[in-house]
């Protein structure tokens, strides 16, 4: 799987949007782009994913570039409960080994008041 | 949909006790995964199961660790004997095709 950087903590005013970047320069193109959370003492939570469109759910929305090399995750309306950490994985899901999800360290977000 | 179900939640247990975790995956999941989470190391794959049947366990750290899948809604995974340096939160985690996967809350495993 694609290896995958992103800033190791980022900040947030409640209310506002959270922007989370992720570099995935060397993503293949069977490569799928995936976000995950871990809130305290939870097990990571989905969020979303996609291939090269841009995807938006109830929770998030994620805005892939052409190139595939970068994506960011967007919170539109942070809130203290979105404080957790974010991680960005790319995985193939054409099946096999490829199922294997591998996490990185992640992005502390911490949501201010 | 209860979601992933790990017990117990917490174990205290003595070096050189056997320890066994217990997951049942979300009903219809062919899929199922056990991580290991410490501070030091971050999340990591142990081993999974595809249909009952193991099919990547590179992640197993050694031959004291032991995982079996007797059927669809259930998982071990045993450790014998425990140590220490064995102490971490192990998650089970189950998928089937189309999203993401959905993890239990974790067993809490404590090694004295």
């Amino acid at each position: 799987d694609a290896k995958t950087t992103q800033p190791t903590s980022m900040d947030c005013a409640e209310g506002r949007a959270a922007n989370l970047p992720c570099n995935h320069s060397t993503i293949s193109g069977n490569e799928y782009v995936y976000w995950y959370r871990q809130i305290h003492s939870q097990g990571p939570q989905y969020i979303i994913h996609g291939l090269k469109n841009n995807e938006t759910n109830e929770m998030a929305s994620l805005i892939i570039t052409e190139d595939r090399k970068s994506s960011t995750l967007i919170l539109p309306h942070a809130t203290l409960r979105d404080t957790a950490v974010y991680y960005c994985i790319v995985r193939s899901n054409s099946g096999g080994s490829n199922y294997k999800l591998t996490f990185g360290k992640g992005t502390l977000l911490t949501v201010n008041p | 949909d209860a979601g992933v179900i790990q017990s117990p939640r917490h174990e205290v247990t003595e070096m050189g006790q056997e320890v066994t975790l217990r997951c049942k995956p979300i009903s219809g999941h062919d899929y199922l995964f056990w991580y290991r989470q410490t501070m030091m190391r971050g999340l990591e794959l142990l081993i999974y199961f595809n249909n009952n049947v193991p099919i990547d366990d590179s992640g197993m750290p050694e031959d004291r660790f032991s995982a079996k899948m007797p059927n669809a809604s259930f998982s071990t995974l045993k450790i014998q004997p425990s140590e220490p340096r064995d102490s971490a939160v192990y998650f089970c985690a189950s998928r089937t095709g189309g999203n993401g996967y959905t993890f239990g809350s974790g067993t809490r495993l404590t090694v004295v």
